[in-house]
C-alpha cells in the first residue's frame, strides 16, 4: 500500500465548478504540502500546512491530522487551473513523500 | 528575485557515461533537496542536505548516484555509468530552513536526463 493516496487520479471540470482533491496518508507527518505542476513546467508550492485550513485566492487547503487526511479545494475553477496537483506530506525526518498527483483539466 | 536554478535544462547522454547535474538554490537557503520524477509519476526523494552535509541520502537508488554540496550552497548530483532507467526529470528544491518549520519549498524547473 502506498504511503500517500490521492483521489481522483484524473479530474475534468467545466469552468466555474468547485473542485476537491483528496489526500490520505498512513505515516506520521510534521506538515503537508500541496504542489502544482503545469505540463512541461516546474513545481510550485501552493500550501504548507500542519493543522486546520489555509486559503489563498480561490484555493483552500484543509488538513485533519487525526484522520491523516487533507483536501485541496478550488472555487470557481478556470482553465488556467489545469495542472497536476500533488500532495506531499513531510515526514518528521524532514523528508517529503509524494502522491502520484491528480491531473485536473478545466474546460471553458 | 532569482529562484532555484538547475543546469542543464536538458541532458542527453549515452549509456555508460558520467553526468553531473547542478542546482543553484535560492541564496541563504540552508536546506536543499534532490528528487527524481519519471513520466506519469510523482517526484521520488533522492537526498536532502542541511548546509554542507547530507542529512538523509536514503533515496539514492544505488552507489552510482552521489551528490555533494561542498560550500553549503550549490549542489551537484553525479551519476556514474548511466543506465537507460536513469532517464527522468531531476528536480532540485530549497528552503530557508527545514521545511517542517513553516518554511516554503521552492523548486527548480528540473533537468531532463535522457540516457540513450
Amino acid at each position: 500500500k502506498n504511503e500517500v493516496e490521492q483521489s481522483p487520479q484524473n479530474l475534468t471540470a467545466q469552468e466555474g465548478e468547485f473542485i476537491t482533491i483528496n489526500c490520505s496518508y498512513s505515516v506520521g507527518i510534521s506538515a503537508l504540502h500541496w504542489l502544482q505542476q503545469h505540463p512541461g513546467g516546474g513545481i510550485v508550492s501552493l500550501f504548507m500546512l500542519s493543522s486546520g485550513k489555509k486559503k489563498h485566492g480561490r484555493l483552500i487547503a484543509t488538513i485533519n491530522i487525526q484522520e491523516k487526511h487533507s483536501s485541496l479545494h478550488i472555487t470557481a475553477s478556470h482553465p488556467r487551473d489545469s495542472a497536476v496537483y500533488i500532495c506531499a506530506p513531510a515526514l518528521n525526518t524532514d523528508k517529503l513523500i509524494f502522491g502520484t498527483g491528480t491531473r485536473l483539466q478545466v474546460f471553458p | 528575485g532569482a529562484g532555484v536554478s538547475q543546469t542543464p535544462s536538458n541532458k542527453v547522454t549515452e549509456k555508460g557515461k558520467y553526468v553531473e547535474l547542478r542546482c543553484d538554490p535560492i541564496s541563504g537557503h540552508t536546506a536543499l533537496y534532490w528528487y527524481r520524477q519519471s513520466l506519469g509519476q510523482g517526484p521520488e526523494f533522492l537526498i536532502y542536505f542541511q548546509g554542507t552535509g547530507a542529512a538523509d541520502d536514503s533515496g539514492l537508488p544505488n552507489d552510482r548516484f552521489f551528490a555533494v554540496r561542498p560550500e553549503g550552497s550549490v549542489s551537484t548530483l553525479k551519476i556514474q555509468r548511466t543506465e537507460r532507467g536513469d532517464s527522468a526529470v531531476y528536480l532540485c528544491a530549497s528552503s530557508l530552513s527545514p521545511y517542517s518549520y513553516n518554511s516554503p519549498l521552492h523548486f527548480g524547473n528540473g533537468t531532463r536526463l535522457t540516457v540513450t
